[in-house]
């Protein structure tokens, strides 16, 4: 059980395009789902918290106009980088909890690796 | 000084060996300890989730909470090549997770 996944797996871009990335929770109803972002050889940081129906809450420094998080139902968020760039190239990984999180246990997807060019 | 320290590694073992990977934390406020496995280019994967100080077993692993200290602990029993992977330690504050930066583990055959 507990089972998230995401698509696509690996994308490329070229700069100034738009990528949507999906996370699906496939055996679980998610109140809350998290985004984050993982650069090489770094820990998980956290983009934004996510509660359907509402809209997301972005940590400091995450610009919400590039970074759109939709929560349109209960197993299913996207995120789409807008306009991207190549700094924005990175491992992107979602997260659902059944709990919005206040109980700790997030189950993570597989993760998104963008690449733009 | 970040909220959660772990040491990056890599830490090499023999197979069989036990392995400790440990983390340590400065905000009394977290509530949840959790340690996940990610395999490169992968998810993380939820090990263990503790609430308590004290112990929690689960097969091979056992998890360490100690608040008084703000240290908690990973103990691999057993190591297998298959145990290879970046370990993550993980806290909450609230709804968020706050991660250490992991420790690279390899168990060599």
């Amino acid at each position: 059980g507990a089972v998230v996944s995401q698509h696509p797996s690996w994308v490329i871009c070229k700069s100034g395009t738009s990528v949507k990335i999906e996370c699906r929770s496939l055996d679980f109803q998610a109140t809350t789902m998290f985004w984050y972002r993982q650069f090489p050889k770094q820990s998980l940081m956290l983009m934004a918290t996510s509660n359907e129906g509402s809209k997301a809450t972005y940590e400091q420094g995450v610009e919400k106009d590039k970074f759109l998080i939709n929560h349109a139902s209960l197993t299913l968020s996207t995120l789409t980088v807008t306009s991207a760039h190549p700094e924005d190239s990175s491992f992107y990984i979602c997260s659902a909890s059944l709990s919005r999180g206040l109980g700790g246990e997030q189950y993570f997807g597989p993760g998104t690796r963008l690449t733009v060019t | 000084q970040k909220e959660v320290e772990q040491d990056p590694g890599p830490l090499s073992v023999p197979e069989g060996a036990i392995v400790s990977l440990n983390c340590t934390y400065s905000n009394s406020a977290f509530q949840y300890f959790m340690w996940y496995r990610q395999y490169s280019r992968k998810g993380p994967e939820l090990l263990m989730y503790t609430y308590s100080s004290g112990n929690k077993e689960d097969g091979r692993f056992t998890a360490q909470v100690d608040k008084s200290s703000k240290y908690i602990s990973l103990f691999i029993r057993d190591s297998q090549p298959s145990d290879s992977a970046t370990y993550l330690c993980a806290m909450t504050y609230g709804n968020k997770l706050v991660f250490g930066a992991g420790t690279i583990l390899r168990v060599k055959s």
